[in-house]
């Protein structure tokens, strides 16, 4: 079946310090890859995503390359924030069948930033 | 345009109760999609339906149920709730449900089962 691992948490940083959160798939067929954050109390925001093999997507200073080759997806930022203190979720959707598709998500990633 | 909206936003039963929790997905999603949130299994999904048919379920036992109405509306019901039932419990929404389809979630409804 579909699965992906991330880094285990927590990650402390001090604030202008360099990001990057491991994550790798496996997965049937051709997946889109999805970077979701959570902050405290809230639900689920997308982040980034990337829908073929190459991509990279980008938000908010965060970037993260569809690796093919590797099943690799990891988050990276160049100057983290202490406004940037959440759960970062690694997630891939694939066909599931009966016409359907499902995210199926990492464990998740605490990151604190310090000042 | 407003986001996923889900209601109600926190609740507490007890061990034996059913409920019903509610999700409004955004103004011209199809799909809409549940999942439940732990601390120990993470988030796992429950149930996807698409234009009020249930098209995929995860591994979760019949207490858990769904519907969908003909407005996108979409109602989870659980049955017969368990401590372990505690969870916080989100709802996505997304156009047509395709893998490069966008999920939007809503903020969860926190059950507390005692």
């Amino acid at each position: 079946g579909n699965s992906v691992t991330q880094m285990e948490g927590p990650v402390t940083l001090s604030e202008e310090a360099f990001l990057t959160i491991n994550c790798t798939y496996t997965a049937t067929g051709y997946p889109s890859l999805f970077w979701y954050v959570q902050y405290p109390g809230e639900g689920l925001q997308l982040l980034l995503k990337a829908t073929k093999a190459d991509d990279k997507g980008s938000n908010k200073g965060f970037e993260a390359t569809y690796r093919k080759e590797t099943t690799s997806f990891h988050l990276e930022k160049g100057s983290v924030q202490v406004s940037d203190s959440a759960v970062y979720f690694c997630a891939l959707s694939a066909y599931s069948g009966a016409g359907s598709y499902q995210l199926t998500f990492g464990k998740g990633t605490k990151l604190s930033v310090i000042p | 345009k407003a986001g996923v909206t889900q209601t109600p936003r926190y609740l507490i039963k007890t061990r034996g109760q059913q409920v019903t929790l509610s999700c409004s997905p955004i103004s011209g999603h199809r799909s809409v999609s549940w999942y439940q949130q732990t601390p120990g299994q993470g988030l796992q999904f429950l149930f996807e339906y698409f234009s009020e048919t249930q098209r995929n379920k995860g591994n979760f036992p019949g207490r858990f149920s769904g519907r969908q109405f003909s407005n996108s509306r979409s109602e989870m019901n659980v049955s017969t709730l368990e401590l372990g039932d505690s969870a916080l419990y989100l709802c996505a929404s997304s156009l047509e449900g395709g893998t490069w389809d966008t999920q939007y979630f809503g903020p969860g409804t926190r059950l507390t089962v005692l």
